[in-house]
């Protein structure tokens, strides 16, 4: 059974700092992995994607990494700013569901 | 691109009564479905959709319904609405499910409320 897990549940960090997030998932037999990101009361972002037979994707400040043979990915968010303040999901294919990980709730202070 | 839009934003209901929630994407997208969001139980799936015709139950389907006429349009129907089906409803598209072209978008979602 697929178990995705998100550390930390929360996040605060002064601006300017650089982060990373960290997403674990229990069956590396995935297409790919998928960050995402919420705002309060707000739909879901697509941030990254990274198949699985990339190593990392990046967009802007933002950079993913997925090692599926030891169920880990990272998302590295580079110079903060209190605009990145947000909860953030990963999630991975579960047939013609996904799963998502609980969220980093990310506040980053000015 | 429009991407995924839902329709309405917020809405309140009284126990018993039904309801449409319309959810639409411009992207050619075949895969489409709906997930609800509740603190704590995170995004649970509801219904889906492989292409216009051909829709699926989730992992939660009670008390709801769906159909695919189109390529474009995914509805989700409450039948008789229950306090339990208070939640955040998203619904979400993508190319495929497959291995490849399978990126997830979602809409901003709408809020619903049962009495």
């Amino acid at each position: 059974k697929q178990e995705v897990t998100q550390i930390p549940a929360a996040l605060s960090v002064p601006e300017g700092e650089n982060l990373v997030l960290n997403c674990s998932f229990t069956d590396s037999a995935i297409y790919n992995l998928q960050w995402f990101r919420q705002d309060p009361g707000k739909g879901l972002t697509s941030l990254l994607l990274i198949q699985s037979s990339q190593r990392e994707q990046t967009s802007g400040r933002l950079n993913a990494s997925l090692d599926k043979s030891s169920g880990r990915s990272t998302l590295y968010i580079a110079a903060s700013q209190p605009g990145d303040s947000a909860t953030y999901l990963c999630a991975v294919p579960l047939g013609n569901d996904m799963r998502f990980g609980a969220g980093t709730r990310l506040t980053v202070k000015p | 691109n429009a991407g995924v839009t839902q329709t309405p934003k917020f809405q309140v209901l009284k126990t018993g009564q039904s309801m449409t929630l319309q959810c639409a994407q411009d992207m050619n997208h075949e895969y489409m479905s709906w997930y609800r969001q509740d603190p704590g139980m995170g995004l649970r799936l509801i219904h889906y959709s492989v292409g216009a015709g051909i829709t699926d139950q989730g992992e939660v389907p009670n008390g709801y319904n769906v159909s695919r006429s189109t390529t474009e349009d995914f509805p989700l129907r409450l039948l008789s609405a229950a306090p339990s089906q208070t939640s955040v409803y998203f619904c979400a598209s993508s190319y495929s499910k497959g291995e490849y072209d399978n990126e997830q978008f979602f809409g901003p979602g709408t809020r619903l409320t049962v009495l």
